[in-house]
């Protein structure tokens, strides 16, 4: 069964600091892989996703996420916050028709 | 373009009673779905639609009902409301489904239900 854990619930970095956030899926075949973002009282917002190829992409808003096979991984990573980037995020893999989404990281971000 | 649109934005609804959240889209999408998203749990698919006049089953359908009878449209009814059904839900909808790179999934700003 297709399933997405996320194991951070919520992650506080100083602004100005790496982020690292961390989404392992579980799938049979190859995974689309997608990194969504929702603000407080908003919908998602896709920040990137992963269909094949290059197992590095980027995103908008300066993210990037690295798929990695062998860990069943779909990190995401930020090199420097912005306190604008205080949100929820949420990895999701697509499967035939439908999206399965992990529960989540809230980032809180210090000035 | 107003994207995907959900009405009400917030409800608050007696155990029992009934409702229709309204999900409308203007892009022209076939693919919609109905989620519901609660504290910790992550958004959980609930009915979801290829195309007009075609719906199926999420992971957690129970006690809901869907309509598709125009590609704009998909409603989502709640029958006889009851407080585990407390939660948000999101309307989304896609150009086509998964398997396509250019078809990301777009959202509405969601729907607040209470059921007291």
């Amino acid at each position: 069964a297709q399933s997405v854990t996320q194991p951070d619930i919520h992650i506080t970095v100083s602004e100005g600091a790496s982020l690292e956030l961390r989404c392992n899926y579980s799938y049979g075949a190859t995974p689309y892989l997608f990194w969504y973002v929702q603000s407080p009282g908003q919908g998602l917002q896709l920040l990137l996703k992963y269909f094949s190829g290059d197992t590095l992409v980027q995103g908008i808003k300066g993210f990037e996420a690295e798929f990695k096979r062998s860990q069943s991984s779909f990190n995401l990573r930020k090199p420097s916050v912005h306190w604008s980037d205080a949100a929820e995020y949420f990895c999701a893999v697509g499967a035939v028709n439908q999206f399965y989404f992990g529960t989540g990281t809230s980032l809180t971000v210090i000035p | 373009n107003a994207g995907v649109t959900q009405t009400p934005k917030f409800r608050i609804l007696k155990i029992g009673q009934s409702m229709t959240l309204q999900c409308t889209q203007d892009m022209n999408h076939n693919y919609m779905y109905w989620y519901r998203q609660d504290p910790g749990m992550g958004l959980k698919l609930i009915y979801y639609s290829v195309g007009a006049g075609i719906t199926d089953k999420g992971e957690v359908p129970n006690g809901y009902n869907v309509s598709r009878s125009t590609t704009e449209d998909f409603p989502l009814r709640l029958e006889l409301a009851a407080p585990s059904q407390t939660s948000v839900y999101f309307c989304a909808s896609s150009r086509t489904g998964v398997s396509s790179y250019n078809s990301p999934l777009h959202f509405g700003n969601g729907t607040r239900l209470t059921v007291t």
